[in-house]
């Protein structure tokens, strides 16, 4: 079964730091480029940024209001996909979901919450 | 940046056809995806290249493109479409959603 798993959410004070997780199964992780995508609560789906696979340079883009504060990376060994957050914001509560770019595949997503 | 605009709230009675437009520059020479959100549920694809649907999707659910608008096209909307949906699209290498349309259908 294709499927992916986001973990790592939770609470987290503001200016603080937060690495999420995604594990994928059921299909060739490496090869796939990836995506977050986030979800304030009550508000609409926003891209958080993109990593290609590595035989495609394995390069990252970001979203302007998260540029230079989230890092997105992956271990294809490990067939696992991760977010870095830094320098949180609590305009960064959000629901956080992986995907393929293509977006056929998307995790059931993992809750970060930014408050004080 | 660009954006991707969308009407915030469509309604139908069942049966009926439920039109969902998305307008935007980069729609001219981008294609785009459509995506169908339940409460407390992920995204799911229904539309992709455009006018493309995956598998497993109904055939009630077509896309259509004309210049820098893209439409969604429920055919026969039944009470299980009610949710939200967001069109999307990417250029210059950064992703972009609309901002969704609630569709309604009772």
């Amino acid at each position: 079964e294709v499927q992916l798993v986001e973990s790592g959410g939770g609470l987290v004070k503001p200016g603080g730091s937060l690495r999420l997780s995604c594990a994928a199964s059921g299909f060739t992780f490496s090869n796939a480029w990836m995506s977050w995508v986030r979800q304030a609560p009550g508000k609409g789906l926003e891209w958080v940024g993109r990593i290609k696979s590595k035989t495609d340079g394995g390069t990252t883009d970001y979203a302007a209001p998260v540029k230079g504060r989230f890092t997105i990376s992956r271990d294809d060994s490990k067939n696992t996909l991760y977010l870095q957050m830094n320098s949180l914001k609590t305009e960064d509560t959000a629901v956080y979901y992986c995907t393929t770019v293509v977006g056929d595949v998307w995790g059931k997503g993992t809750t970060v919450t930014v408050s004080s | 940046s660009y954006e991707l605009t969308q009407p915030s709230s469509v309604s139908v009675s069942p049966g009926q056809t439920a039109r969902i437009t998305c307008s935007g520059d980069v729609l001219a020479k981008k294609y785009a995806r459509w995506f169908q959100q339940k409460p407390g549920q992920a995204p799911v694809l229904v539309i992709y290249k455009d006018s493309e649907r995956p598998s497993g999707i109904p055939e009630r659910f077509s896309g259509s493109s004309s210049g820098t608008t893209v439409t969604l096209t429920i055919s026969g909307a039944q009470v299980e479409d009610e949710a939200d949906y967001y069109c999307y699209s990417a250029a210059d290498n950064i992703g972009v959603f609309g901002g969704g349309t609630k569709l309604t259908v009772l």
